[in-house]
């Protein structure tokens, strides 16, 4: 079963444009969401992370909008650059810290110019 | 401040042969994940361990997977008798305290059973 899901599978954007990702959940326990940017060959670098106790959180181009009541959250790159093409992971855990991140299938980002 | 450090980068095994993953968390951290990530999917957690314990294992297959992280030295994920589907990349993660909820990845193991 699924936890977190995760789409579209792969998006191809435009340079200058915006870039959407979205995650749903299941458990409503989860209270922690950050979202993973993936090079290939190379480990996932923690991007952005968010509570439940506020619906956005922006650093710099990446911003997280959250919806508790919908049980979704979403990745908007803006003014996107060939530079982010990667693979993004979002996740999800639950608890006071340290428990398991449960991961989405990963959208594959390419940014054309 | 040295990220997390993972070797081998590649490690290519025959089946029924051992494998042995390294993992040295970042400076000053002392809870470590390890994690699993199969082609053209997301990572899936396997265990969660402490200087000395394992704090968390219900991710990690019942039989022929083992974990340690020993007073001194770096962590260790052990795969006995390996088949070909134990073919993936292993990540180890590292945070800084109890009750932190970042986890920062290392570069990743990249297992190939022939």
């Amino acid at each position: 079963q699924q936890q977190v899901k995760q789409s579209p599978q792969s998006l191809i954007v435009q340079k200058g444009g915006i870039s959407i990702i979205n995650c749903a959940y299941e458990n409503t326990a989860f209270d922690y969401f950050p979202w993973y940017q993936q090079f290939p060959g190379k480990g996932p670098a923690l991007l952005i992370a968010i509570r439940p106790d506020v619906s956005e959180k922006k650093e710099g181009r990446f911003t997280i909008s959250f919806n508790k009541s919908a049980k979704q959250f979403s990745l908007h790159i803006m003014d996107s650059q060939p530079g982010d093409s990667a693979t993004y992971f979002c996740a999800a855990s639950i608890g006071s810290g340290n428990t398991p991140l449960v991961f989405g299938k990963g959208t594959r980002l390419s940014v054309i110019a | 401040n040295a990220g997390v450090m993972q070797n081998p980068r590649h490690l290519v095994r025959r089946r029924g042969q051992e494998a042995r993953l390294r993992c040295s968390p970042m400076k000053g951290h002392s809870h470590v994940y390890w994690y699993r990530q199969l082609p053209e999917e997301g990572l899936k957690f396997m265990v969660y361990l402490q200087k000395e314990n394992i704090i968390d294992e219900s991710g990690m297959p019942k039989e022929r997977f083992s974990a340690e992280f020993p007073k001194e030295g770096p962590s260790i994920l052990r795969i006995q008798q390996v088949v070909r589907g134990d073919s993936a990349a292993y990540f180890c993660a590292s945070s800084p305290w109890t009750g932190s909820y970042e986890q920062y990845f290392g570069p990743g193991t990249r297992l190939t059973v022939t």
